[in-house]
C-alpha cells in the first residue's frame, strides 16, 4: 500500500508564530508536490520539489524534499491569518508530472491574529 | 491563468441512475486525470488517460466508471449505476507532462440519494 502520512493533523497558531508540516512516506517519489486546498475547491498548487535534498522557497513558505526523496517538509514563517487553509502533500512516480499522485491526508492550518 | 473547468458544480442523483461528470483540461495538456475525495478522507486517484486510452486506474475505478474523451476538448467521467458511497467530490487534473505539474478544477460536489 502507498501511504503518505502528514503530521499534524490540525494545527493553531497565534499570527507571527512559525510552523512545519511533515509529510513521510516508506516510498520513494520521483516528485513531491505541495498543494493548497480551499473548503469546496480543487487543491491548487504551490510546488513540485523533484530533487532529493532540493530546497523551494515561495515568499514565507520553504518546502523541502528529504535527501532519499521519501519525505517532505513545508515550513512557514511568521504565518499570517491568510495562511489559514487545508495543505496537502503528494507524492508522483514520474519526475515529467505525468501518472497518478498519492495524496496525504492533510494537515488544516489555522492561524489566529 | 489557464484552469480546468468542471461542471455540473453540484449533481444529486437517485441511487442506480448513471451521472455524466464534464471536465475541460487545459487545452495544450495531454495527460488527463479524475480524483475523488469522500467527505473528510484523503484524496483518492481514479484513473489517468493520455492518447486516447486509460493509462493507469486504482482498485476504485471498477466496471461502473468508464472515460472519455468524446472531442478534442471534453473529457468525461461516467458512472454507469451509482450508489450511496460513490458520494464525493470528484475532481479532474491535467497536466502538460512538464515541471508546471498539475493543475485541477473545482470539483463536482455528487450526491446519491
Amino acid at each position: 500500500t502507498q501511504l503518505l502520512e502528514q503530521s499534524p493533523q490540525f494545527l493553531s497558531i497565534q499570527e507571527g508564530e512559525n510552523l512545519t508540516v511533515y509529510c513521510n512516506s516508506s516510498s520513494v517519489f520521483s516528485s513531491l508536490q505541495w498543494y493548497r486546498q480551499e473548503p469546496g475547491e480543487g487543491p491548487v498548487l504551490l510546488v513540485t520539489v523533484v530533487t532529493g535534498g532540493e530546497v523551494k522557497k515561495l515568499k514565507r513558505l520553504t518546502f523541502q524534499f528529504g535527501d532519499a526523496r521519501k519525505d517532505s517538509s513545508l515550513h512557514i514563517t511568521a504565518a499570517q491569518p491568510g495562511d489559514t487553509g487545508l495543505y496537502l502533500c503528494a507524492g508522483g512516480y514520474s519526475s515529467s508530472n505525468t501518472g497518478k499522485l498519492i495524496f496525504g491526508q492533510g494537515t488544516t492550518l489555522q492561524v489566529k491574529p | 491563468e489557464p484552469e480546468v473547468t468542471q461542471t455540473p458544480s453540484h449533481q444529486v442523483t437517485q441511487m442506480g441512475q448513471e451521472v455524466i461528470l464534464r471536465c475541460v483540461p487545459i487545452s495544450n495538456h495531454l495527460y488527463f486525470y479524475w480524483y475523488r475525495q469522500i467527505l473528510g478522507q484523503k484524496v483518492e486517484f481514479l484513473v489517468s488517460f493520455y492518447n486516447n486510452e486509460i493509462s493507469e486506474k486504482s482498485e476504485i475505478f471498477d466496471d461502473q466508471f468508464s472515460v472519455e474523451r468524446p472531442d478534442g476538448s471534453n473529457f468525461t467521467l461516467k458512472i454507469r449505476s451509482t450508489k450511496l458511497e460513490d458520494s464525493a467530490m470528484y475532481f479532474c487534473a491535467s497536466s502538460g507532462g512538464d515541471r508546471d505539474g498539475y493543475t485541477f478544477g473545482s470539483g463536482t460536489r455528487l450526491t446519491v440519494v
